[in-house]
């Protein structure tokens, strides 16, 4: 199961985390990532991170301002979003990969609607 | 980055009809190392996260209906439903993870 949190209404150039609170698989064994999908559009990949938390990946549209972690002793992984734009809102969605390195995702969780707007 | 083209953008089939849904990546996906299509079909209804239907181009989830068919190779792949059924209507994905990972911009699928 991936129980997804900490979306909400944010102002353009603030802050949000989200946190996915991972069980029922060794979590440190797979690698994580991260999807959304905007309001009428479709889905976007937005980060990923292997399993030992060691390499990370970032679609173009988030470098430098999303910062994706986990904490395997928590069976947690985290996306902190900086600068936040209006083009972030989304409902983002938490996904666990079929292994430790990056192959596909092979479940999502619920998603965490996120907001951004004055 | 790869690209991912998917057509039609959306298709009305009558029950128990086939659809087909076509994908072209902008460079192969196939890894000549293992002979592996690095591509998924994804099915996404309002209200819940995406299920994965089909891997490896062409195998099938666990618990997906056997009238789920992923096809193809290279750049070029298929994903068809052989025989339409009422709660099939959704929009579906395909995404690459050959590099990094890209989604098509998917294809809504409703009845005729």
């Amino acid at each position: 199961q991936l129980l997804e949190s900490g979306g909400g209404l944010v102002q353009p150039g603030g802050s949000l985390r989200l946190s996915c609170a991972a069980s029922g698989f060794t979590f440190s064994s797979h690698a994580m990532g991260w999807a959304r999908q905007a309001p009428g559009k479709g889905l976007e990949w937005v980060s990923a991170i292997s399993g030992s938390g060691g390499a990370t990946y970032y679609a173009d549209s988030v470098k430098g301002r999303f910062t994706i972690s986990r904490d395997n002793s928590k069976n947690t992984l985290y996306l902190q979003m900086n600068i936040l734009r209006a083009e972030d809102t989304a409902v983002y969605y938490c996904g666990k990969n079929w292994v430790a390195e990056g192959y596909h995702f092979d479940y999502w969780g619920q998603g965490s609607l996120v907001t951004v707007s004055s | 980055d790869i690209v991912m083209t998917q057509s039609p953008d959306s298709l009305a089939v009558s029950l128990g009809e086939r659809a087909t849904i076509n994908c072209k990546s902008s460079q192969s996906v196939l890894l000549s190392s293992n002979n592996k299509n690095y591509l998924t079909w994804y099915q996404h209804k309002p209200g819940q996260p995406p299920k994965l239907l089909i891997y490896w181009a062409s195998t099938r989830e666990s618990g997906v209906p056997d009238r789920f068919i992923g096809s193809g190779s290279g750049t070029d792949f298929t994903l068809t439903i052989s025989s339409l059924q009422a709660e099939d209507v959704a929009v579906y994905y395909c995404q690459q993870y050959y590099d990094t990972w890209t989604f098509g911009q998917g294809t809504k699928v409703e009845i005729k």
